[in-house]
């Protein structure tokens, strides 16, 4: 069964500073793969996602996600983080089948000082 | 926005007693999607639906179900509302024939009393 880890589960980075949220997933397949962020009492909203090629996708708000099979990672990166950022940011994947089942990672709660 | 609208937004109920949400659609997806968010659990599929009355268990289905009448709702079901089932709900669907992304509505916060 395919799982997703994201081993961080709070980040506090200073505003202007840079960003990068982990994520590993195991999944037997060539994965889809997806960051959303939550901010608080809000749905969830995509970021970005890969499905195949370019292994480095951008995404809104400034945020990239390179792909790295050999180590089975799909980290989130930004070079300058805003305050506006400080949310809760979640990674994904797609399970095989029609149905598109998301497995997701427990979060990262990103915290960002003025 | 994927035209997604959950109702109501917040509820409060005793244990014991049914619930029933809904989710609506405005856009005629085929995929429907039911989780609930946790602390520490991340989002996790309670009940998807891949058509009017087609619908499939996920991975925490115990104690939930599921209708799906018309494309553009899918209902979820507490038969008899438990403590554990205290939680956000958040309905998604599929963007479309050969899309595998999902979208989000903006959630449900539920206390079961």
């Amino acid at each position: 069964a395919q799982s997703v880890t994201q081993p961080d589960i709070h980040i506090t980075v200073s505003e202007g500073a840079s960003l990068e949220l982990r994520c590993n997933y195991s999944y037997g397949a060539t994965p889809y793969l997806f960051w959303y962020v939550q901010s608080p009492g809000q749905g969830l909203q995509l970021l970005l996602k890969y499905f195949s090629g370019d292994t480095l996708v951008q995404g809104i708000k400034g945020f990239e996600a390179e792909f790295k099979r050999s180590q089975s990672s799909f980290n989130l990166r930004k070079p300058s983080v805003h305050w506006s950022d400080a949310a809760e940011y979640f990674c994904a994947v797609v399970s095989g089948g029609t149905a598109s089942k998301l497995t997701f990672g427990t979060g990262t709660r990103l915290q960002v000082t003025l | 926005d994927a035209g997604i609208t959950q109702s109501p937004r917040h509820k409060v109920t005793e244990t014991g007693t049914p619930v029933t949400l809904r989710c609506h659609q405005t856009e005629n997806h085929r995929y429907m999607y039911w989780y609930r968010q946790d602390p520490g659990h991340g989002l996790r599929l309670i009940h998807y639906s891949y058509g009017v009355k087609d619908t499939d268990k996920g991975e925490v289905s115990d104690g939930y179900s599921v209708s799906r009448s018309k494309t553009e709702d899918f209902l979820l079901t507490l038969e008899s509302a438990t403590s554990s089932q205290t939680s956000v709900y958040f309905c998604a669907i599929k963007g479309g024939e050969g899309q595998e992304t999902q979208y989000f509505g903006p959630g449900t916060r539920l206390l079961v009393l």
